[in-house]
């Protein structure tokens, strides 16, 4: 059974950089597109950027100019940065498994709160 | 403002019938297979249904898929006080560039 694990500071301060890692076991990370989504509390769910394990990326037009998602096969992680984040970024970060048209694996998400 | 659209809540009683709509545009659910997926209270999202109709291994048959043009129904039968969730919709947008999920529907088994 593939499992997710998001893993990262859950206080970052404004401007600052949010950086997140996902880990995956139970499975390879080759193969596959890995993606990350974004809840902010009491709010609905929003897409940020998908990578495939080659490491070709897609990434929410939203959000472009402030990420960088990568994945390390030799570790089986997929990893997040944000830039510049704002209160606006306060949010349970997911990572989760794209196949096909569908996120069908997703980890239990980090809380990560911008805050000074 | 989600991109596609969701009713905020819905209810019904034990062992009955409910319905949610998702309802997007050309560019979006007319043109990409839907995704359903339920998220408990205080859990990640799961997978519920996946390309508008398809159950993954371990879904019941009391839920189902449905698309027709712009518009996706989930459907959920026989409900349990357990089904209490809120339920998003999915799906690629060719315009946006960008996967879109609906606003999210609360459902109350009364």
């Amino acid at each position: 059974q593939v499992q997710l694990q998001e893993s990262g500071p859950g206080l970052v301060k404004p401007s600052e950089t949010l950086s997140l890692t996902c880990t995956v076991s139970g499975g390879s990370i080759s193969g596959y597109y890995w993606s990350w989504i974004r809840q902010s509390p009491g709010q609905g769910l929003e897409w940020i950027a998908y990578i495939y394990y080659t490491g070709s990326t897609k990434y929410n037009p939203s959000l472009k100019s402030r990420v960088t998602i990568s994945v390390d096969t030799s570790k089986n992680q997929s990893s997040l940065k944000l830039s510049s984040v704002t209160a606006a970024d306060t949010a349970v970060y997911y990572c989760a498994r794209l196949i096909g048209n569908t996120f069908d694996y997703w980890g239990q998400g980090t809380l990560v709160t911008v805050s000074s | 403002q989600s991109v596609l659209t969701q009713p905020p809540s819905v209810s019904a009683a034990p062992g009955q019938k409910v319905t949610i709509s998702c309802s997007g545009s050309s560019s979006n659910i007319a043109n990409n297979y839907v995704s359903w997926y339920q998220q408990l209270p205080g859990t990640a999202p799961k997978l519920l249904i996946y390309d508008n109709n398809k159950r993954p291994s371990g879904i019941p048959d009391r839920f189902s898929g449905s698309k027709s043009g712009t518009s996706a129904t989930l459907g959920i039968t026989g409900l349990q006080t357990g089904d209490e969730a809120d339920y998003y919709c999915g799906t690629w947008d060719s315009s946006l560039s960008a996967w879109v999920f609906g606003g999210g529907t609360k459902l109350t088994v009364l």
